[in-house]
């Protein structure tokens, strides 16, 4: 799916600060960061719709997500904890979050906290 | 309370089977149903989705779900699997009343040659 890129595609960080970024290609207005642990299914952390956050799950305040437009994603992580090793996928859909649409999803990161 | 419960964390079936992954929901009203697969080192994909009307709904590759209100339930089958079908499946409720979502476990399909 080259619809919804993420950069990078691996990132391996002691506690160190890094950005994870996200643009999608597909004109969608709202655009998702998910969380999925292994072998687990994917945890909501924050949906932008327009630029603007509306939904900000419990996440530590460590993740700072940022909106530049409605097609870039970014997600700051500050000193990063072994819990937060996991596959950071970004997502869009069209309209906004509604109940109705479907996701797409990016290939994801996958960051290794050392 | 909403939730999705997908029963089997895994399925092992031979290529050329039949194959029936098992979906069961809560939720007090008519929700928006999924399935997504999700191929190893990959992003979710649908597979298909249910909204309202005919309960039998196709999805891509040869798959196709049917809805049972009375159940409860979003069983996904597939007549005749693939080596390739092997990934893992989510069902996936998503709620009219507040647009939030919810994910079932997933059950992950090995297919034997």
């Amino acid at each position: 799916n080259t619809k919804i890129t993420q950069s990078p595609r691996y990132l391996i960080l002691g506690r160190a600060n890094k950005s994870l970024e996200c643009e999608q290609h597909l004109g969608h207005n709202a655009m998702y960061w998910y969380k999925q642990s292994a072998e687990k299914p994917p945890e909501l952390m924050f949906l932008y719709n327009l630029k603007q956050l509306i939904r900000n799950e419990t996440v530590p305040s460590r993740f700072i997500p940022e909106c530049p437009d409605s097609s870039k994603l970014l997600l700051h992580i500050s000193a990063v904890d072994p819990e937060d090793s996991a596959v950071y996928f970004c997502a869009s859909s069209p309209h906004g979050g509604l109940s109705n649409e479907r996701l797409f999803f990016g290939h994801g990161t996958k960051l290794s906290v050392l | 309370a909403q939730s999705v419960t997908q029963p089997d964390a895994r399925v092992t079936v031979s290529e050329g089977a039949s194959l029936q992954l098992r979906c069961k929901y809560s939720y007090s009203g008519t929700p928006y149903l999924f399935w997504y697969v999700q191929y190893p080192r990959q992003g979710l994909q649908l597979l298909l989705k249910y909204y309202s009307g005919d309960p039998v709904v196709q999805g891509v590759n040869g798959f196709e779900a049917e809805f049972s209100k009375s159940n409860s339930s979003f069983h996904l089958r597939k007549a005749s699997v693939h080596w390739s079908d092997s990934a893992v499946y989510f069902c996936v409720l998503s709620a009219r009343s507040n647009n939030r979502i919810f994910f079932g476990d997933g059950t992950q399909l090995v297919v034997k040659p």
